[in-house]
């Protein structure tokens, strides 16, 4: 069973730029949600999509949004980026509960 | 407001040799706890998922520990192999939505 697999792995965006993440989750998990990991930071709550809909999202400034699509996957988009935006950005899934959390490799991003 | 605090922020051990990492929650009402393992740049992975009737669980060399009414966990790790070179974090969820709390994590190097 293939797991939740993000793209890009690595990016260089300079300061301003706008960037999209990608996310596929686990076949049959509804849920996908996106964490912030800055460097000797613990995770940060982003954003959270379930059937397609934003549920819930965390203390991030509007510039940070997303969508999932019919299929499940989701993206997570940055706009206007700050060199404190440089992070890795983990998505995980799960079949709709809060059980069965699985993360991806994540994607590190640079801002610079 | 649901915190979640790690200790020690880094240990170093011989391997072969055994550790404890500590965890204080505060999560309100108690749902479950999670311990992960996060390999530098990757995405974390499950380790232990305790509910609050658990008070103990393994998952072969690592064993977590609950104590409920301190609010206590710990993750013990035996026989310590290089691969378990990581930082280990200590999860509390916000009970009643999907944002978990992740503690900032304990840095452990196993040295030859």
């Amino acid at each position: 069973e293939a797991g939740v697999t993000q793209s890009p792995t690595h990016l260089i965006k300079t300061r301003g730029q706008q960037v999209t993440l990608r996310c596929s989750p686990i076949s049959g998990h509804t849920s996908v949600y996106w964490y912030q990991q800055a460097l000797g930071l613990g995770l940060q709550f982003l954003l959270w999509y379930d059937e397609g809909e934003e549920r819930n999202r965390g203390n991030f400034p509007p510039r940070f949004s997303g969508r999932q699509f019919p299929n499940y996957s989701s993206e997570l988009n940055v706009n206007a980026l700050e060199l404190e935006d440089s992070a890795l950005y983990l998505c995980a899934s799960s079949p709709g509960t809060s059980y069965g959390y699985t993360f991806g490799s994540g994607t590190r991003l640079t801002v610079v | 407001k649901n915190q979640v605090e790690q200790s020690p922020q880094s240990l170093i051990i011989l391997e072969g040799k055994n550790c404890t990492l500590q965890c204080n929650y505060t999560v309100s009402p108690f749902s479950n706890l999670r311990w992960y393992k996060q390999d530098t740049g990757r995405g974390p992975v499950s380790l232990t998922i305790m509910t609050f009737s658990e008070n103990t669980k393994s998952n072969g060399r690592y064993t977590a520990t609950l104590d409920a009414d301190t609010k206590q966990s710990s993750l013990h790790i035996t026989a310590s192999q290089l691969s378990d070179s990581a930082s280990y974090i200590c999860v509390g969820p916000d009970f009643g939505n999907e944002k978990l709390t992740f503690g900032t994590g304990t840095r452990l190097t196993i040295i030859p």
